[in-house]
């Protein structure tokens, strides 16, 4: 079974400007998350979709960020404008249905370096 | 709101030497528990999880994870360690009772370093 894929693994941007990670989760798999990890902390929920409608999106940074998951399947996480402190690993999770203690299946990440 | 603290940010053992790496939440109610491993530039892989029923919960690699409900306290352990355990691993919690999600809530982590 392939895992959850993400896309670029990592990039460089300077502030003000815009990026946006893809994720591609496992097969089936109706939940999918997006989480920030900055550097020496554990990963923050920013967003979490049940198929293609939000679920959870309280700690999202709704002035630069935006998600979207098309069809229920593929999902971008988009930044406009960066700023330093976005500089992260953003980790893409799936999951087979948004029930409590189902395992989250995690992508490899991309990592933003904002200068 | 749910919390979890991760004592120690970094342990190091001796390779054979007992791993004990400490979790402690804090939540209302029982919340869902798991420990996650992540090596260097990968994703992060499950080790073991407690919902419900024993709780002594044993994960892959070895590990094994008590549920004390009196000390809210959820700690890591493995007998002997190996140098392949070396790597970065989080304690989390997930609210049964939340019905807005059910997204983890990661503590800072604790990296496990194992010397020969």
């Amino acid at each position: 079974e392939a895992g959850v894929a993400q896309s670029p693994r990592y990039k460089i941007i300077e502030k003000r400007q815009s990026v946006a990670f893809w994720c591609n989760p496992i097969s089936g798999h109706a939940t999918l998350y997006w989480y920030q990890q900055i550097l020496g902390q554990g990963p923050k929920l920013l967003i979490q979709f049940q198929n293609n409608g939000v679920v959870d999106d309280s700690q999202l940074p709704k002035d630069r960020f935006s998600a979207e998951r098309l069809k229920g399947v593929d999902s971008t996480l988009k930044i406009q404008p960066a700023k330093l402190e976005d500089s992260a690993v953003y980790l893409c999770a799936s999951s087979t249905q948004g029930v409590g203690g189902n395992e989250q299946y995690f992508g490899p990440g991309t990592r933003l370096t904002v200068t | 709101a749910q919390s979890v603290t991760q004592l120690g940010s970094h342990v190091s053992v001796s390779e054979g030497a007992l791993v004990l790496l400490r979790c402690n939440y804090s939540s209302s109610v029982p919340p869902y528990l798991f420990w996650y491993v992540q090596y260097p530039n990968q994703g992060l892989q499950l080790l073991l999880k407690y919902t419900t029923g024993a709780t002594l919960v044993k994960g892959i690699n070895g590990f094994e994870a008590e549920f004390k409900k009196s000390e809210t306290s959820f700690h890591l352990t493995k007998p002997s360690a190996h140098m392949s355990d070396a790597a970065e691993y989080f304690c989390a919690v997930s609210d049964p009772a939340n019905q807005a999600g059910t997204a983890l809530i990661f503590g800072k982590g604790t990296t496990l370093s194992v010397s020969s």
